[in-house]
């Protein structure tokens, strides 16, 4: 069965401490890895895939990698709008279409 | 470009009563269409895959009976809650996948907040 696991739970920075969310999973063959970032109350707004270890990804001050498990996203000197909580999913190869989800990242960043 | 819609935004109904919401692809086709569940402070769970012209599939534990699917079109899927209850009290998102991309990202909709009184 998938598992994603993502961590920290929370995380508080001061503005310009940069930082990096940690998403471990598991699946019987990747097909794709998402980095999304939700705000309260709404749906997920998508940042990245990545598809294969190796590979890397970059939009403003966020960068996301990818191992063979586990991928990082790396905020580098963040800012309060980067305020959100940041959800990772897997999508397996087995066939099913649909994305498994961690629990998320709250990130606050204190200006 | 990729800009999924949903409606209504929010939605107060009475125990017993049943409570349409409607997701729309605006800017693109999409074959597929996906519906999720959110509870406070919890990841987003599948409840349904909505596959156009076709039945949808539904995770395990999710009642096809109360929460019926329907993909009209390639731009609209519409999830009906039958005779809510307030444990179906919860945050519905939508999510859409481009039709014919070799991509397989989903685009989400803003969401929708049912409470059951």
């Amino acid at each position: 069965e998938d598992q994603v696991t993502q961590s920290p739970e929370a995380l508080r920075l001061q503005e310009g401490e940069s930082s990096s969310l940690n998403c471990s999973y598991t699946v019987s063959g990747l097909r794709g890895l998402f980095w999304y970032r939700q705000d309260p109350g709404k749906g997920p707004e998508f940042l990245f895939t990545l598809y294969s270890a190796g590979e890397e990804k970059e939009k403003e001050r966020l960068k996301a990698t990818l191992t063979k498990k586990e991928s990082f996203l790396h905020i580098t000197a963040p800012k309060p709008e980067d305020s959100a909580t940041y959800l990772c999913a897997v999508q397996d190869r087995t066939g099913a279409n649909n994305l498994f989800f961690g629990t998320g990242t709250r990130l606050t960043v204190i200006p | 470009g990729a800009v999924v819609s949903q409606h209504p935004s929010r939605v107060i109904c009475k125990s017993g009563t049943s409570v349409k919401i409607e997701c729309r692809s605006l800017d693109f086709q999409a074959t597929t269409m996906f519906w999720y569940r959110q509870f406070p402070k919890q990841s987003l769970m599948l409840m349904a895959t909505s596959n156009e012209g076709s039945k949808a599939t539904y995770e395990q534990g999710v009642e096809k009976d109360k929460f019926l699917i329907n993909h009209a079109s390639l731009t609209l899927s519409t999830l009906t809650v039958t005779s809510a209850h307030p444990e179906d009290s919860s945050f519905y998102i939508c999510s859409a996948r481009r039709t014919g991309w070799i991509s397989y990202e989903q685009y989400f909709g803003p969401g929708t907040r049912l409470t059951v009184t």
